[in-house]
């Protein structure tokens, strides 16, 4: 079945740093990938999307290309902040034949970015 | 992208009670969803709530425990029934905007502690 699997954490960084947090999938068919942010005491935010091989995602200096040769949706910014620290989560939508979409989430990674 | 509200933002309720959280969504959607996140795990799904018909419920979630009703385009209740222990979580309503979307916004979620 579909899944995701997203780097463990939790992940410590200083303000400037450069931020990767890994995310590979399994999908039949071509799904959408998604990154969700979950700010401390909030629900779900979405951060940016990718829609099909090779697309890009970006929102507020993170990036992610949907790479379809190694399954992979790697978040990155180059220089986070400490107003960063979340829990981000990595997504995939399937779809179903009858047109609803479920998505399966990774299982989050913290991080904290420290001044 | 859609604003989406839910009631109560927290509750500490008595096993054997039961629960309802209310969701409101600015706009009319298409599907909306509920979502399980227990303490520092990842979202899963509990049910897909169209309006018009009943609930398509998730391997491992049943109707008679998580009642769910969709009255209309904007509005979805989750029940959570006969609570344990166990069901202290957060829970979460997302939506779906339209059927050529696959991006779900989501709520601020709902904080459940069963004592």
């Amino acid at each position: 079945g579909d899944s995701v699997t997203q780097m463990e954490g939790p992940v410590t960084l200083s303000e400037e740093a450069f931020l990767t947090i890994n995310c590979t999938y399994t999908a039949t068919g071509y799904p959408s990938l998604f990154w969700y942010v979950q700010y401390p005491g909030e629900g779900l935010q979405l951060l940016l999307k990718a829609t099909k091989a090779d697309d890009k995602g970006s929102n507020k200096g993170f990036e992610a290309t949907y790479r379809k040769e190694t399954t992979s949706f790697h978040l990155e910014k180059g220089s986070v902040q400490v107003s960063d620290s979340a829990v981000y989560f990595c997504a995939l939508s399937d779809h179903r034949g009858t047109g609803a979409n479920n998505l399966f989430f990774g299982t989050g990674t913290r991080l904290t970015v420290i001044p | 992208s859609a604003v989406i509200s839910q009631k109560p933002s927290r509750d500490i309720c008595q096993r054997g009670t039961s629960l309802t959280i209310q969701c409101q969504v600015d706009s009319q959607v298409t599907m909306m969803f509920w979502y399980r996140q227990q303490p520092g795990q990842s979202l899963t799904l509990i049910a897909t709530a169209n309006q018009g018909s009943e609930a398509t419920y998730e391997s491992g979630f049943v109707i008679d425990k998580f009642p769910i009703s969709r009255p209309n385009l904007t509005f979805s209740t989750l029940t959570v029934s006969n609570m344990s222990p166990e069901d202290s979580s957060i829970y979460l309503c997302s939506a779906r905007t339209s059927g050529y979307t696959d991006t779900q916004y989501f709520g601020p979620g709902t904080r459940l502690t069963v004592l």
